[in-house]
């Protein structure tokens, strides 16, 4: 079946625009997680959603980052004045999540392909 | 503050020889440890996780909570085990499963 998926696969931006990234995971996922990942680095946590809520945003850097899952399916990474050190990998993974409290021990995370923003 | 560190950046190695991939983690709670794998043009993937105690492609990874430790290793690597590998660490205790990874170590196994 499908895998999760990332639109777009670049993004290229000038310093000060506003971005968005999208994520579609695997249908029935109810788990999506966002990371971040720099050059020569492994990716960062940033935000996880359980269903349509935030669960845990504490990895997003700065009130310049949000993001949104309005229906629980299809998750918006959005970043606003889009500084140079922006410049990475954006990374979505979604879950089963099925497991009740070892959830997060047993199921596994599938991750997209990415999206590359570069900020000029 | 949990922290994953894996100190080599490139590893090396000829066809048929072991290789060991190092890990080590710092965290004060109940860690569970993973390892992923990401091959040229290809996603991130799950290799192997330690509650399960499996062996993925020959490779296997032991916990070591002394020393802090879950090092993977294979007795005889293979071209195809060339690849970025990160090894990721998650709050045994949540029921999420929120990871945090270490920077990575590429392998390269010449033929």
């Amino acid at each position: 079946g499908a895998g999760v998926s990332q639109t777009p696969s670049n993004k290229v931006t000038e310093k000060g625009k506003y971005v968005e990234l999208r994520c579609d995971p695997i249908s029935g996922h109810t788990a999506l997680y966002w990371y971040r990942q720099s050059l020569g680095q492994g990716p960062e946590f940033l935000i996880y959603f359980q269903g349509t809520g935030a669960a845990d945003d504490s990895g997003l850097p700065n009130d310049r980052f949000f993001a949104v899952r309005p229906e629980g399916s299809v998750s918006t990474l959005k970043i606003q004045r889009t500084e140079r050190g922006d410049s990475a990998v954006y990374l979505c993974a979604s879950s089963p999540q099925t497991a009740g409290v070892l959830a997060g021990i047993y199921n596994e995370q599938f991750f997209g392909p990415g999206t590359r923003l570069t900020v000029l | 503050a949990q922290r994953v560190t894996q100190p080599e950046k490139l590893l090396s190695v000829f066809k048929g020889a072991p290789v060991e991939l190092k890990c080590n983690y710092s965290y004060s709670g109940s860690p569970e440890l993973f390892w992923y794998v990401q091959y040229s043009r290809q996603r991130l993937q799950l290799l192997l996780r330690h509650i399960s105690r499996e062996s993925i492609k020959g490779f296997t990874a032991d916990l070591n909570k002394g020393e802090t430790s879950f090092h993977l290793k294979k007795p005889f690597a293979q071209e195809e085990d060339s690849a970025m590998y990160y090894c990721a660490l998650s709050d045994g205790g949540t029921s999420y499963g929120k990871l945090t990874f270490g920077q990575g170590t590429i392998l390269t196994v010449h033929p």
